[in-house]
């Protein structure tokens, strides 16, 4: 059973913070890696999405990569309250089916 | 770039009705397009992956005499929900994929509620 796990949160930060989120991963055999951002009562929105080991930066959101440990991270900085929503973290093999976590709860607090 | 446009973003329908979603890439050609539903407070739960030409793979559970799709080019797939009844009412939301490692972009969802 591929499974991605994340910490269900809340995870609360001030405005202008840095809000870190993490996720693990069972499926050593996974190549790309995704953040969504849900809004409640929306449909998934694509944040970041990594191949390689390492960090990639796009404006505010830096994702994380290491497969050696199969773990993935991103980082929001300068955190604003329209960033409060569920964070999904996703894992897939190439041409398979996207796996995943149940999603971490950010509230950015102004 | 990648936009994926769903139809209609909310039906209201009586029991026993059939519903078909539409789900279209706007701007590029997906390989493939797979149909999630999503109840209140929980995961996404994925139901089918469809590609261009050929019968949908269903997941466990999901009945595929139930949940139609029909995937006939590469900016479209459908889902018809044959005979809905209450417990079909959820929110049903598409996706599409250009190759197999690019990521999946979702469309804005289906609200379906079934009276």
């Amino acid at each position: 059973q591929k499974e991605v796990e994340q910490n269900s949160g809340p995870l609360s930060v001030p405005e202008g913070a840095i809000a870190s989120l993490n996720c693990t991963y069972s499926d050593r055999g996974s190549q790309s890696f995704f953040w969504y951002r849900q809004y409640s009562g929306k449909s998934p929105e694509l944040i970041m999405f990594i191949y390689s080991n390492g960090d990639k930066e796009d404006g505010r959101f830096t994702a994380q990569l290491n497969k050696a440990s199969q773990y993935v991270s991103l980082l929001i900085r300068d955190s604003q309250p329209s960033d409060s929503a569920t964070y999904l973290c996703a894992v897939q093999e190439y041409g398979n089916k996207l796996v995943f976590g149940a999603g971490t709860i950010l509230r950015v607090k102004s | 770039g990648a936009v994926v446009s769903q139809h209609p973003s909310w039906v209201i329908c009586k029991s026993g009705t059939s519903v078909k979603i539409e789900c279209r890439s706007l701007d590029f050609q997906a390989t493939t397009m797979f149909w999630y539903r999503q109840f209140p407070k929980q995961s996404l739960m994925l139901m089918a992956t469809s590609n261009e030409g050929s019968k949908a793979t269903y997941e466990q559970g999901v009945e595929k005499d139930k949940f139609l799709i029909n995937h006939a080019s590469l900016t479209l797939s459908t889902l018809t929900v044959t005979s809905a009844h209450p417990e079909d009412s959820s929110f049903y939301i598409c996706s599409a994929r250009i190759t197999g490692i690019q990521p999946q972009h979702f469309g804005d969802g289906t609200r379906l509620s079934i009276l």
